[in-house]
């Protein structure tokens, strides 16, 4: 079964410093990715999206993402955290049947 | 701007009770879902309508009753047969097959 894994439950990083987290996909083909991120109390907001091509991919709020296949992983990036960013962070896959899947989530603290 | 709204923010119930939770959107997308939000749990798909009149159940359907009258308008009921109805419920739309999905800002439910 198509599944997306993200092995940090929790991550804590000082602001001003680099952002890396995690997510691993399982699934035959390419699948689509997207990372989403959603702050207390509200609902999942886009960040990014890959579909194919270029493997490196831009999003919004300063963040990216690099599609490996050979390590079947989907890391969302940031050069420098901002305070803001702390939140919930979810990798999503979708498979060719329109199906969805999701990670656990990884929470991000951020650190004056 | 488009957008989905959910309503209410927060929703509290007795338990044996029935209540409906009220997804709208105006981003004229065919499909829409219903996922609900545990901690630590991820996002868990209850129902999904990918045209009007027309739904399917996710993974966890039992105990959830949703409509689809209204190309805008997707409401979820949690019937009194959800043993656990206790969480965090996102609707969800999508404009077509392949598409991210755009989200809600959620609905708290809280049964005792």
């Amino acid at each position: 079964a198509q599944s997306v894994t993200q092995p940090d439950i929790h991550i804590t990083v000082s602001e001003g410093a680099s952002l890396e987290l995690r997510c691993n996909y399982s699934y035959g083909a390419t699948p689509y990715l997207f990372w989403y991120v959603q702050s207390p109390g509200q609902g999942l907001q886009l960040l990014l999206k890959y579909f194919s091509g270029d493997t490196l991919v831009q999003g919004i709020k300063g963040f990216e993402a690099e599609f490996k296949r050979s390590q079947s992983s989907f890391n969302l990036r940031k050069p420098s955290v901002h305070w803001s960013d702390a939140a919930e962070y979810f990798c999503a896959g979708l498979n060719t049947g329109n199906q969805f899947y999701f990670g656990t989530g990884t929470s991000l603290t951020v650190i004056p | 701007d488009g957008g989905i709204t959910q309503s209410p923010k927060y929703l509290f119930r007795k338990e044996g009770q029935n209540v409906t939770l009220s997804c709208e959107q105006n981003l004229n997308h065919d499909a829409m879902y219903w996922y609900r939000q545990d901690p630590g749990q991820g996002l868990r798909l209850i129902y999904y309508s990918q045209i009007v009149n027309d739904f399917q159940k996710g993974d966890i359907a039992e105990g959830y009753s949703v409509s689809r009258e209204k190309k805008e308008s997707f409401p979820l009921t949690v019937t009194s047969a959800q043993k656990n109805p206790t969480a965090f419920y996102l609707c969800a739309s999508q404009k077509g097959d392949n598409s991210p999905l755009h989200f809600g800002n959620g609905t708290r439910l809280t049964v005792t």
